[in-house]
């Protein structure tokens, strides 16, 4: 089992559409988890930390369910302006707590 | 506010060849990080920093050195260019540890041939 694990997808979504992706993690320990988005040929840059409790960031949700060992991310109204790759990141959980594994990535596209 | 700055952008190397990426960063960060991204793959940890003077490797360290003399340069060398090195590159930083996000430079593209 990979460390971290997405769908890679695409997920084809339409405009205005809600969408909503997992991601899988095996380190029982792992203590930050966060949402990235990187656009095609660019560099990653982060869209939420995920917390114990669920966080909200405007039509951004990220939820963590550790019973489960898995975060989601929901989008809500999608904007074309989402299209992207969305990476999950979850560090190690181990003594070495500098090092962050990151899930290959689930793309979006969002259609007119 | 330039944030993380990789120098260059592209390169072309031939087999054998070595070359040094550069990055900087004006953040004050502790942390530095080198990471590989290839094509339809997440990013890899090459090699960190915690500070100037401190290095470690992280999950694909063969092939590559790294140093950091100071707060904001970490430098990326490659010895012995290898086709298996193509791939894009990305220095990060953060203030502390992983329980801060990282912010990224925009990469660069290097191609071995």
């Amino acid at each position: 089992r990979k460390e971290v694990e997405q769908d890679p997808g695409p997920f084809n979504v339409p405009e205005g559409a809600t969408v909503a992706f997992n991601c899988t993690y095996s380190n029982s320990a792992s203590q930050s988890f966060f949402w990235y988005r990187q656009d095609c040929r660019k560099e990653p840059k982060l869209l939420m930390s995920v917390y114990s409790s669920g966080n909200e960031d405007g039509r951004f949700t990220a939820q963590l369910n550790r019973a489960s060992q898995y975060i989601s991310l929901l989008i809500r109204d999608s904007k074309l302006s989402d299209s992207a790759t969305y990476l999950c990141v979850v560090n190690t959980g181990m003594d070495s707590n500098y090092q962050l594994i990151w899930g290959a990535g689930t793309k979006l596209i969002i259609k007119p | 506010n330039a944030g993380v700055t990789q120098t260059p952008k592209f390169r072309i190397l031939k087999i054998g060849q070595s070359m040094t990426l550069q990055c900087t960063q004006d953040m004050n960060h502790n942390y530095m990080y080198w990471y590989r991204q290839d094509p339809g793959m997440g990013l890899k940890l090459i090699y960190y920093s915690v500070g100037a003077g401190i290095t470690d490797k992280g999950e694909v360290p063969n092939g590559y050195n790294v140093s950091r003399s100071t707060t904001e340069d970490f430098p990326l060398r490659l010895e012995l260019a290898a086709p298996s090195q193509t791939s894009v590159y990305f220095c990060a930083s953060s203030r502390t540890g992983n329980y801060q996000p990282q912010h990224f430079g925009d990469g660069t593209r290097l191609s071995i041939l």
